[in-house]
């Protein structure tokens, strides 16, 4: 049962223009919303998160968008960059009194053509 | 580089082997956190620890433990190793914990199951 669904595998853009990964999850106890960044032959880096009091986070050329309603998040990237080639996940949190867990998505591998 | 080392980098070995994959923690960071990513899969969590302590535990085979020493490495160990535990091995850090904090990932350690 997969909690975290990013059900695109692959996404190309063009440079400069918006990317738009997307990622639903099935949990409404979900709390607390993470994207990371990975690289080949690296971990994973975070990136930005939001709280499920919000809506929207911005930090630079991310955003955020969390609709708690259809259980559904977004990142955009704005305006994308070749370096921003990478592959995406989403990850939520889970559980209480000491115990949270992140629960990560399978993620989705963005390409920035030049 | 996010800090956290792990060791080895690759790890080839054969069925029914045991395996101990170390991870070190960024400085100053008392929690250490397991992943494992198979090949389609996202980032699946096992195990957390906070300072010696398992703090939260994920979908964790009773083949495989893990745990923190006093000077806040880790070591995950797998026994009785099967095809399907190849996978990549990722370690993380986090100061106290909290899922809401951010999780610095190690390079991960791949290993190769034949």
């Amino acid at each position: 049962d997969q909690q975290v669904k990013q059900n695109s595998p692959s996404l190309s853009v063009q440079e400069g223009r918006i990317s738009i990964l997307n990622c639903d999850y099935t949990n409404s106890m979900f709390d607390y919303f993470l994207w990371y960044k990975k690289y080949p032959a690296e971990g994973p880096t975070f990136l930005i998160s939001i709280s499920s009091i919000k809506d929207k986070n911005e930090d630079g050329r991310f955003t955020v968008f969390l609709n708690k309603s259809a259980k559904h998040l977004s990142l955009h990237i704005v305006p994308s960059q070749p370096g921003d080639s990478a592959v995406y996940f989403c990850a939520a949190s889970v559980g209480q009194g000491g115990s949270e867990k992140l629960v990560f998505g399978k993620g989705t591998k963005l390409t920035v053509n030049p | 580089d996010s800090g956290v080392t792990q060791t080895p980098k690759h790890l080839i070995t054969a069925t029914g082997q045991r395996v101990t994959l170390r991870c070190s923690p960024r400085s100053g960071d008392l929690s250490v956190y397991w992943y494992q990513q198979s090949l389609d899969q996202g980032l699946q969590f096992l195990i957390q620890y906070y300072n010696g302590e398992e703090r939260a535990k994920g979908n964790i085979l009773e083949r495989f433990s893990a745990q923190q020493f006093p000077d806040l490495h880790s070591e995950l160990n797998l026994s009785s190793l099967e095809l399907g535990d190849s996978a990549l091995y990722f370690c993380a850090s986090s100061t106290r914990g909290r899922p809401q904090e951010t999780q610095y990932f190690g390079p991960g350690t791949r290993l190769l199951v034949l």
